[in-house]
């Protein structure tokens, strides 16, 4: 079974700080890595895609990624309210070649004003 | 359009009738996928489709469920003599060729009473 591991959460951070969202997945074979963010109620969207192992930076979100430890990160700064939501991690299935997506099962952000 | 359109957003039906969801890809996205989310849990992968073809169907939960594709474009998920654990959000997604970034679609909510 492969599996995607995120922490549930609640993550409370305050406004301004640096929100670090973490993923593990057991998939050796997976060369893709996505982060989406779900508001409550809506559908995901695509914030940030990675493959190459190191930092990936885009505006406030950067990602990390370490294929030896099989870890992903997302790196919100200068949190925002407007960033509450919930945080999907996703992965390749590495031994499918369709591009179909494992999810973890989400960590709640909550940014404070 | 722009995205990933999906009809109807809310689907309410009683337990042992068949429904039909629709999703309309990103125009000249080929690859369409199907997830289910239930309530407090992760995207289920569900079927996709390259084109027309379905090479990957590993995740339709049972053979009450069947989907197609036609002319490339818009998908139709259904779901016959549904029970009440198919309540659910079900999402489509889409991406383009040579690539296995996915956009999602609002999503259809299923309450089967």
């Amino acid at each position: 079974q492969k599996e995607v591991e995120q922490n549930s959460g609640p993550l409370s951070v305050p406004e301004g700080a640096i929100a670090s969202l973490n993923c593990t997945y057991s998939d050796r074979g997976s060369q893709s890595f996505f982060w989406y963010r779900q508001y409550s109620g809506k559908s995901p969207e695509l914030i940030m895609f990675i493959y190459s192992n190191g930092d990936k930076e885009d505006g406030r979100f950067t990602a990390q990624l370490n294929k030896a430890s099989q870890y992903v990160s997302l790196l919100i700064r200068d949190s925002q309210p407007s960033d509450s939501a919930t945080y999907l991690c996703a992965v390749n299935d590495g031994s499918s070649n369709t591009g179909k997506l494992i999810f973890g099962q989400g960590t709640t952000l909550q940014v404070k004003p | 359009g722009a995205g990933v359109s999906q009809s109807p957003s809310n689907k309410v039906t009683e337990k042992g009738k068949d429904v039909e969801l629709r999703c309309d890809p990103i125009s000249g996205h080929t690859a369409l996928y199907w997830y289910r989310q239930s309530l407090g849990q992760g995207l289920e992968f569900l079927i996709y489709f390259q084109g027309n073809s379905a090479p990957d169907k590993s995740g339709l939960p049972s053979d009450r469920f069947s989907a197609e594709r036609t002319g490339g474009s818009v998908s139709t998920l259904t779901i016959q003599r549904t029970q009440q654990e198919d309540s659910a959000v079900y999402l489509c997604a889409s991406s383009s060729t040579g690539t296995d970034t996915q956009y999602f679609g609002p999503g259809t909510r299923l309450t089967v009473l």
